[in-house]
């Protein structure tokens, strides 16, 4: 069965420091999203993409963090200066169309420290 | 704006049934969907529903959806010990983009 593919499982970096997460979404999907998780919370909505441009963000998605397709199978996730509090799970997301047939991927543990 | 309402936890004994309930606000939803995480994993779809369905039966699972009073509930027959996790109910909102907000989840124990 076709898989969302994340990368790292775990990253610890320092506060201040830019931190890439990676996401490989499955391959005939268009719609791809970021979520987050911070421990023992909701599940929180951060960004959607579709054709190569973000359709909706959320008011957590500032100007710290920005998403791109770099060369039509990745998809990945920047924080360009990291805070303690964006420690958090961070899931990558897909689907054929936007709010149907959701795949999410393992997760990326991100730890600031 | 737009929530999503579950209790916070639930405890069975094995073999009995058990019953997630969730309310949400957006009367436009399109799909209501439940996922599961088992600790330290990612997001399993478990199923869904689409907002013109009333029930939907997926082998032991069987989704209620009440739009009137915009109630979704999971029910897991013949609970195991494999089925403790967090559940959470999403809903995917109006527009193309199929952003989904989530509940905060229902701890479901699962006891011997």
């Amino acid at each position: 069965e076709p898989e969302v593919t994340q990368t790292p499982s775990h990253q610890v970096t320092q506060m201040g420091q830019e931190v890439i997460l990676r996401c490989v979404p499955i391959s005939n999907h268009l719609y791809f999203y970021w979520y987050r998780q911070i421990l023992g919370q909701k599940v929180e909505f951060l960004v959607s993409f579709y054709n190569n441009e973000i359709s909706e963000k959320s008011e957590i998605f500032d100007d710290q963090f920005s998403v791109e397709r770099p060369d039509g199978s990745n998809f990945t996730l920047k924080i360009r200066s990291t805070k303690l509090e964006d420690s958090a799970m961070y899931f990558c997301a897909s689907s054929a169309t936007g709010g149907r047939g959701y795949t999410f991927g393992s997760g990326t543990r991100l730890t600031v420290v | 704006g737009e929530d999503v309402e579950q209790s916070l936890f639930l405890s069975v004994r094995e073999g009995d049934s058990s019953v997630i309930n969730c309310t949400y606000t957006d009367s436009s939803s399109t799909y209501l969907y439940w996922y599961k995480q088992e600790p330290g994993a990612g997001l399993q779809l478990l199923t869904y529903i689409f907002s013109n369905m009333d029930m939907k039966q997926d082998q032991r699972l069987t989704v209620l959806l009440n739009k009137k009073d915009k109630h979704l509930s999971l029910r897991i027959a013949d609970t195991q010990t494999g089925d403790s996790a967090i559940y959470f109910c999403a809903e995917s909102t109006s527009g193309n983009t199929g952003k989904l907000i989530f509940g905060q989840g229902t701890t479901l124990q699962v006891k011997p």
